[in-house]
């Protein structure tokens, strides 16, 4: 079952603005991943925080995890047209191993 | 190196048919997963294989879906007697152990169409 959601659905910015995207889980987590897809195929993964961390950084990526708010947030600094996709979190709530995925964001970012 | 390759990319069947669909994993992963992804919706759990254990089947949506993992590397997912509602583009990842720890590597899909 799905259990991460993410907010906003869909986001539309210019290239240079910065786009941060929202996930909630509902239980406790080991870790939260964050991935990419293109045109609706393969995911790319872009970054993995644990449950004891707090941000990580990734180049122009930056994610923060409150473990205590059960949320996440993905922050894309000076937006590339290329940024362009659908944006995943994944949790291992329930599991050890299968990822929950939420239904994704959609960015768009125009030149 | 090769990422995880799936095939075929695209299937068109009528309901009703058989599919098998095949999903070459990176070699030395040792986990194996297949997710399904409806359109506009997130990834859903099918199924687990982690080297030579039995597989975790719980996400699998009815007794019409059954995957092998031969020699601990390709698998196969099969659907039996398809539906319409099992359009979707199905996935497959794969990973060097089990565990959420690790990244996942995604193949490019391939796009079930029952007719």
């Amino acid at each position: 079952s799905q259990q991460g959601e993410e907010d906003p659905q869909a986001l539309s910015i210019q290239e240079g603005e910065n786009a941060t995207m929202n996930c909630s889980y509902k239980t406790s987590i080991n870790n939260l991943q964050w991935y990419r897809q293109n045109s609706g195929r393969g995911l790319v993964h872009l970054i993995l925080i644990r449950s004891n961390e707090r941000e990580k950084h990734s180049g122009r990526l930056r994610v923060t995890l409150d473990t205590s708010k059960k949320s996440s947030s993905l922050l894309i600094t000076a937006s590339r047209a290329a940024d362009t996709a659908s944006y995943f979190c994944a949790t291992d709530e329930n599991s050890g191993y299968a990822l929950n995925f939420g239904k994704g964001t959609s960015l768009l970012v125009t030149p | 190196g090769a990422g995880v390759s799936q095939s075929p990319s695209n299937k068109v069947t009528e309901k009703g048919k058989d599919v098998e669909l095949r999903c070459d994993p990176i070699s030395g992963h040792t986990a194996l997963y297949w997710y399904r992804q409806s359109l506009g919706q997130g990834l859903e759990f099918l199924i687990y294989f982690q080297g030579n254990s039995a597989p975790d089947k719980s996400g699998l949506p009815s007794d019409r879906f059954s995957a092998e993992r031969t020699g601990g590397s390709v698998s196969t997912l099969t659907i039996q007697r398809t539906q319409q509602e099992d359009s979707a583009v199905y996935l497959c990842a794969s990973s060097w152990t089990s565990g959420s720890r690790d990244e996942q590597f995604f193949g490019p899909g391939t796009r079930l169409t029952v007719l």
